[in-house]
Protein backbone atom coordinates (compact mmCIF):
# COMPACT_ATOMS: atom_id res chain seq x y z
CA UNK A 1 0.00 0.00 0.00
CA UNK A 2 1.36 3.64 0.06
CA UNK A 3 3.13 4.87 2.78
CA UNK A 4 4.88 8.43 3.30
CA UNK A 5 8.34 8.41 5.31
CA UNK A 6 9.32 11.72 6.70
CA UNK A 7 12.62 12.43 8.62
CA UNK A 8 12.41 11.99 12.62
CA UNK A 9 12.50 15.20 14.63
CA UNK A 10 12.50 17.39 16.47
CA UNK A 11 14.55 19.48 14.33
CA UNK A 12 15.73 22.82 16.35
CA UNK A 13 17.37 25.93 13.89
CA UNK A 14 18.51 29.50 14.36
CA UNK A 15 16.40 32.02 12.41
CA UNK A 16 17.34 32.90 9.23
CA UNK A 17 18.81 28.93 9.31
CA UNK A 18 18.19 26.44 6.08
CA UNK A 19 15.75 24.60 6.66
CA UNK A 20 15.31 20.56 4.71
CA UNK A 21 13.13 18.00 5.66
CA UNK A 22 13.05 14.88 3.53
CA UNK A 23 10.36 12.84 2.67
CA UNK A 24 10.19 9.71 0.60
CA UNK A 25 7.15 7.91 -0.91
CA UNK A 26 5.75 4.43 -1.62
CA UNK A 27 2.85 4.75 -3.91
CA UNK A 28 0.84 2.65 -6.88
CA UNK A 29 0.47 4.90 -9.69
CA UNK A 30 1.34 9.17 -10.07
CA UNK A 31 0.35 10.13 -6.76
CA UNK A 32 -0.20 13.85 -6.10
CA UNK A 33 2.09 15.06 -3.03
CA UNK A 34 1.55 17.70 -0.62
CA UNK A 35 3.03 19.13 2.40
CA UNK A 36 0.49 20.09 5.29
CA UNK A 37 1.44 22.30 8.19
CA UNK A 38 0.59 22.29 11.61
CA UNK A 39 0.90 25.76 13.86
CA UNK A 40 0.34 25.35 17.57
CA UNK A 41 -3.86 25.45 18.03
CA UNK A 42 -4.84 25.24 14.54
CA UNK A 43 -5.80 22.98 12.05
CA UNK A 44 -3.90 21.46 9.49
CA UNK A 45 -3.43 23.40 6.80
CA UNK A 46 -2.29 22.90 2.63
CA UNK A 47 1.33 24.44 2.40
CA UNK A 48 1.97 23.54 -1.09
CA UNK A 49 1.37 20.73 -3.35
CA UNK A 50 3.04 18.96 -6.63
CA UNK A 51 0.63 16.81 -9.13
CA UNK A 52 3.06 15.08 -11.31
CA UNK A 53 6.79 14.27 -11.65
CA UNK A 54 9.34 17.22 -11.76
CA UNK A 55 7.04 19.89 -10.64
CA UNK A 56 7.81 22.38 -7.90
CA UNK A 57 5.54 23.00 -5.44
CA UNK A 58 6.42 26.49 -3.49
CA UNK A 59 4.46 29.01 -0.93
CA UNK A 60 5.66 31.59 1.87
CA UNK A 61 9.19 30.77 1.05
CA UNK A 62 9.06 26.99 0.85
CA UNK A 63 9.67 24.42 -2.19
CA UNK A 64 9.84 20.96 -2.99
CA UNK A 65 10.15 19.24 -6.00
CA UNK A 66 8.20 15.94 -7.35
CA UNK A 67 11.28 13.84 -8.11
CA UNK A 68 9.95 10.41 -9.27
CA UNK A 69 13.24 9.01 -10.10
CA UNK A 70 14.13 8.93 -6.31
CA UNK A 71 10.37 8.75 -5.13
CA UNK A 72 11.17 12.09 -2.96
CA UNK A 73 9.55 15.39 -2.05
CA UNK A 74 11.75 16.99 0.27
CA UNK A 75 10.68 20.55 1.90
CA UNK A 76 13.16 23.38 1.66
CA UNK A 77 13.17 26.79 2.58
CA UNK A 78 16.34 28.86 2.76
CA UNK A 79 15.68 31.47 5.92
CA UNK A 80 13.59 30.14 8.54
CA UNK A 81 11.76 32.51 10.65
CA UNK A 82 10.04 32.14 14.31
CA UNK A 83 7.03 31.91 12.75
CA UNK A 84 7.49 28.53 11.14
CA UNK A 85 8.32 26.92 13.93
CA UNK A 86 5.18 24.23 13.51
CA UNK A 87 4.68 20.52 12.49
CA UNK A 88 5.06 19.48 9.03
CA UNK A 89 3.20 16.61 7.06
CA UNK A 90 4.08 15.42 3.89
CA UNK A 91 1.32 13.50 2.41
CA UNK A 92 0.58 11.99 -0.85
CA UNK A 93 -3.02 11.07 -2.79
CA UNK A 94 -2.41 8.42 -5.51
CA UNK A 95 -4.85 6.95 -8.20
CA UNK A 96 -7.76 9.13 -10.21
CA UNK A 97 -10.66 9.86 -8.26
CA UNK A 98 -8.73 8.89 -5.37
CA UNK A 99 -10.47 10.47 -1.81
CA UNK A 100 -8.30 10.00 1.16
CA UNK A 101 -4.41 11.29 2.01
CA UNK A 102 -1.61 9.40 3.47
CA UNK A 103 0.44 11.10 6.16
CA UNK A 104 3.66 10.36 6.96
CA UNK A 105 3.84 11.13 10.94
CA UNK A 106 5.16 15.05 10.85
CA UNK A 107 8.18 16.51 11.50
CA UNK A 108 8.23 19.15 14.44
CA UNK A 109 10.43 22.18 13.68
CA UNK A 110 11.03 24.78 16.16
CA UNK A 111 12.95 28.10 15.00
CA UNK A 112 14.94 29.85 17.82
CA UNK A 113 15.66 33.88 17.88
CA UNK B 1 -17.03 32.29 5.21
CA UNK B 2 -16.93 30.15 8.04
CA UNK B 3 -14.04 27.34 8.13
CA UNK B 4 -14.42 23.82 9.18
CA UNK B 5 -15.95 23.76 12.81
CA UNK B 6 -15.50 20.41 15.54
CA UNK B 7 -17.13 19.92 18.77
CA UNK B 8 -16.62 19.10 21.45
CA UNK B 9 -12.82 20.30 21.45
CA UNK B 10 -11.30 18.11 24.69
CA UNK B 11 -13.48 15.00 26.17
CA UNK B 12 -12.58 11.75 28.22
CA UNK B 13 -14.48 8.74 28.07
CA UNK B 14 -13.89 5.31 29.54
CA UNK B 15 -13.26 2.24 28.19
CA UNK B 16 -16.71 0.92 26.51
CA UNK B 17 -18.51 3.88 26.71
CA UNK B 18 -19.77 5.16 23.27
CA UNK B 19 -18.62 8.77 21.99
CA UNK B 20 -20.16 11.10 19.26
CA UNK B 21 -17.60 13.72 17.55
CA UNK B 22 -19.56 16.65 15.38
CA UNK B 23 -17.87 18.60 11.86
CA UNK B 24 -19.68 21.84 10.53
CA UNK B 25 -18.06 21.84 7.01
CA UNK B 26 -16.68 24.90 5.32
CA UNK B 27 -19.74 26.93 3.58
CA UNK B 28 -20.41 25.36 0.04
CA UNK B 29 -18.70 21.77 0.77
CA UNK B 30 -19.81 19.03 0.20
CA UNK B 31 -17.27 16.02 1.22
CA UNK B 32 -16.47 15.71 4.89
CA UNK B 33 -13.72 13.22 5.54
CA UNK B 34 -12.39 11.97 8.88
CA UNK B 35 -9.08 11.29 10.55
CA UNK B 36 -7.70 9.99 13.34
CA UNK B 37 -4.25 11.43 14.63
CA UNK B 38 -2.50 8.96 17.20
CA UNK B 39 -0.15 11.45 19.96
CA UNK B 40 3.25 11.85 17.20
CA UNK B 41 1.68 10.22 14.23
CA UNK B 42 0.80 11.17 11.39
CA UNK B 43 -3.69 11.30 10.74
CA UNK B 44 -4.95 8.44 9.43
CA UNK B 45 -7.88 7.93 6.98
CA UNK B 46 -10.86 6.31 8.77
CA UNK B 47 -13.44 7.17 5.82
CA UNK B 48 -15.19 10.09 3.50
CA UNK B 49 -18.58 10.97 3.60
CA UNK B 50 -20.32 12.50 -0.12
CA UNK B 51 -23.97 12.69 -0.46
CA UNK B 52 -24.66 11.45 2.41
CA UNK B 53 -22.88 7.86 2.08
CA UNK B 54 -19.62 6.53 3.30
CA UNK B 55 -17.56 6.90 0.07
CA UNK B 56 -14.52 5.62 1.17
CA UNK B 57 -13.17 4.14 4.54
CA UNK B 58 -9.92 3.11 5.72
CA UNK B 59 -8.39 0.48 7.63
CA UNK B 60 -10.77 0.82 10.94
CA UNK B 61 -13.39 -1.52 12.68
CA UNK B 62 -16.94 -1.43 12.08
CA UNK B 63 -17.29 0.12 15.27
CA UNK B 64 -16.26 3.42 13.83
CA UNK B 65 -19.24 4.83 11.54
CA UNK B 66 -20.68 7.91 10.44
CA UNK B 67 -23.35 10.50 9.47
CA UNK B 68 -23.60 13.02 7.02
CA UNK B 69 -26.77 15.24 6.79
CA UNK B 70 -28.32 17.60 4.13
CA UNK B 71 -26.38 20.84 4.96
CA UNK B 72 -23.38 18.70 4.42
CA UNK B 73 -22.45 18.54 8.35
CA UNK B 74 -21.25 14.90 9.59
CA UNK B 75 -20.84 13.23 12.92
CA UNK B 76 -18.07 10.35 13.81
CA UNK B 77 -19.06 7.51 16.07
CA UNK B 78 -17.28 5.43 18.21
CA UNK B 79 -18.32 2.15 19.89
CA UNK B 80 -17.05 0.18 22.78
CA UNK B 81 -14.49 2.23 23.13
CA UNK B 82 -10.75 0.85 23.65
CA UNK B 83 -7.88 2.80 25.61
CA UNK B 84 -6.09 3.04 21.78
CA UNK B 85 -9.17 5.28 20.05
CA UNK B 86 -7.08 8.37 22.54
CA UNK B 87 -6.47 10.93 19.70
CA UNK B 88 -6.91 13.66 18.12
CA UNK B 89 -10.14 13.83 15.91
CA UNK B 90 -9.53 15.41 12.76
CA UNK B 91 -12.52 16.51 10.24
CA UNK B 92 -11.57 17.62 6.77
CA UNK B 93 -14.01 19.04 4.11
CA UNK B 94 -13.87 19.72 0.09
CA UNK B 95 -15.52 20.89 -2.49
CA UNK B 96 -14.80 18.27 -5.30
CA UNK B 97 -17.19 15.49 -5.05
CA UNK B 98 -15.03 12.16 -4.75
CA UNK B 99 -11.04 13.69 -5.57
CA UNK B 100 -8.57 15.40 -3.31
CA UNK B 101 -6.00 15.06 -6.09
CA UNK B 102 -6.37 18.51 -7.40
CA UNK B 103 -8.30 20.14 -4.69
CA UNK B 104 -7.45 21.31 -1.08
CA UNK B 105 -8.61 20.24 2.07
CA UNK B 106 -9.55 22.25 5.03
CA UNK B 107 -9.10 20.60 8.61
CA UNK B 108 -10.75 21.98 11.57
CA UNK B 109 -8.78 22.11 14.53
CA UNK B 110 -9.72 18.62 15.66
CA UNK B 111 -11.87 17.05 19.05
CA UNK B 112 -8.91 15.25 21.17
CA UNK B 113 -10.55 12.26 22.73
CA UNK B 114 -8.98 10.40 26.03
CA UNK B 115 -10.31 7.11 26.62
CA UNK B 116 -9.24 5.63 30.51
Amino acid sequence: GDSVTQMEGPVTLSEEAFLTINCTYTATGYPSLFWYVQYPGEGLQLLLKATKADDKGSNKGFEATYRKETTSFHLEKGSVQVSDSAVYFCALTSGAGSYQLTFGKGTKLSVIP
Amino acid sequence: ETGVTQSPTHLIKTRGQQVTLRCSSQSGHNTVSWYQQALGQGPQFIFQYYREEENGRGNFPPRFSGLQFPNYSSELNVNALELDDSALYLCASSLRGLSVRDGELFFGEGSRLTVL
